[in-house]
């Protein structure tokens, strides 16, 4: 199994505050992505990484911001937590060619904005 | 634009059937990859397959198998003699080259009764 971590994994908070979700991986690979799953969506893509310091918005990036100052970690904060914003949080990593395009996701982060 | 279209919502079978899941591509990338993953019921995301579009060899591993056809731009996957472990949400993803990500359909959700 990829080495991808995430936490917490489950957050339960109250609307207007400040979240940050942290995604940790032990495989050096550069890609890193944030996706959100919610009934009927499938996931959706929110930000991604390309490498460190290097980010770029995705599909659903609205009230969302990353950051990633290492290779290995890969942080979502929501600057001000919505109840839309309630929903599975999954990070995902990518290798880089001639390895594999495959992404390998994290177990996800259950969050509830109350 | 791109996007992935599971039209089977729910699919209900009896063990030991057969089932296919269907999945559509639309791209404008002249080389791109195809996914397949499945979400158990305890939520993690787990890889299956990744074809890539210069490659239309169907592919068959153990009861899982595989059809790739450019023709039609679709990418089905057939569990052959089903079991209840099979019970899960499907996901079928398509992604270009480089570190873009997967645009995902809405998934497929497989029960499976004894």
């Amino acid at each position: 199994d990829a080495g991808i971590t995430q936490s917490p994994r489950h957050k339960v908070t109250e609307t207007g505050t400040p979240v940050t979700l942290r995604c940790h991986q032990t495989e050096n690979h550069r890609y890193m992505y944030w996706y959100r799953q919610d009934p009927g969506h499938g996931l959706r893509l929110i930000h991604y990484s390309y490498g460190v310091k290097d980010t770029d918005k995705g599909e659903v990036s609205d009230g969302y911001s990353v950051s990633r100052s290492k290779t290995e970690d890969f942080l979502l904060t929501l600057e001000s937590a919505t109840s839309s914003q309630t929903s599975v949080y999954f990070c995902a990593i990518r290798g880089g060619p001639p390895s594999s395009y495959e992404q390998y996701f994290g177990p996800g982060t259950r969050l509830t904005v109350t | 634009a791109q996007k992935v279209t599971q039209a089977q919502t729910e699919i209900s079978v009896v063990e030991k059937e057969d089932v296919t899941l269907d999945c559509v591509y639309e791209t404008r990338d002249t080389t791109y990859y195809l996914f397949w993953y499945k979400q158990p019921p305890s939520g993690e995301l787990v890889f299956l397959i990744r074809r890539n579009s210069f490659d239309e060899q169907n592919e068959i591993s153990g009861r899982y198998s595989w059809n790739f056809q450019k023709s039609t731009s679709s990418f089905n996957f057939t569990i052959t003699a089903s079991q209840v472990v099979d019970s899960a949400v499907y996901f079928c993803a398509e992604g270009g080259q480089a570190g873009t990500a997967l645009i995902f359909g809405k998934g497929t959700t497989l029960s499976v009764s004894s």
